[in-house]
């Protein structure tokens, strides 16, 4: 166990719908990365937050965004879902600013139907 | 811009016989490099990093990884493997220093041992 959490663990919606998905890191870590894997795109780095701030962008589509809480979990909102954006979706979590160790969680499988 | 290639999509090998999953990268300076496993239905998990040293780096579950400098390379290797090793290995390189400090990932190469 990784002791970062991701909520739900799958979700299943149709195209044009909203969705949110939940991260809670570990505890002590500042910083949460999200990452989207697909068969075709490999792992993609879609954005981080340190400490409540976005900290660095990737390939992160203008349909979603992502925020960080005080107490420091994280979610990541995916709009007018596409066939797509199906997708496993992972949050990871390092206690500093610049990655090095990070934790990733079990990932939310996303499939738009 | 950094970029990391694992030119093999699927290894086989044996049980019990060495193994060894490669991967090259390319990097602005010197390279911060790493590597992960991924069980099925499971997050990616963290077996080691290359940071400066010594260019044999041992880390979990027995792997260890090389690295070769002026080949750009860092080979995962295990003596002697194991039908619970089979899995999906990520390679990741990012800047020791300066540039973008998020890993870019490797596709990854998919490791079955056979019995």
């Amino acid at each position: 166990d990784s002791g970062v959490t991701q909520t739900p663990k799958h979700l299943i919606t149709a195209t044009g719908q909203r969705v949110t998905l939940r991260c809670s890191p570990r505890s002590g870590d500042l910083s949460v990365y999200w990452y989207q894997q697909s068969l075709d795109q490999g792992l993609q780095f879609l954005i981080q937050y340190y400490n409540g701030e976005e900290r660095a962008k990737g390939n992160i589509l203008e349909r979603f965004s992502a925020q960080q809480f005080p107490d420091l979990h994280s979610e990541l909102n995916l709009s007018s879902l596409e066939l797509g954006d199906s997708a496993l979706y992972f949050c990871a979590s390092a206690p500093g600013g610049g990655l090095t160790e990070a934790f990733f969680g079990q990932g939310t499988r996303l499939t738009v139907v | 811009a950094q970029s990391v290639a694992q030119p093999e999509d699927q290894v086989n090998v044996a049980e019990g016989n060495p193994l060894t999953v490669k991967c090259t990268y390319s990097v602005s300076g010197n390279p911060y490099l790493f590597w992960y496993v991924q069980y099925p239905n499971r997050g990616l998990q963290f077996l080691l990093k290359y940071i400066t040293g010594d260019n044999l780096v041992k880390g979990s579950y027995g792997f260890e990884a090389e690295f070769n400098k002026s080949q750009t390379s860092f080979h995962l290797k295990k003596p002697s493997a194991l039908v619970s090793d089979s899995a999906l290995y990520f390679c990741a390189v990012r800047p020791f220093t300066g540039g973008s400090y998020i890993p870019t990932f490797g596709r990854g190469t998919s490791l079955i041992v056979h019995p």
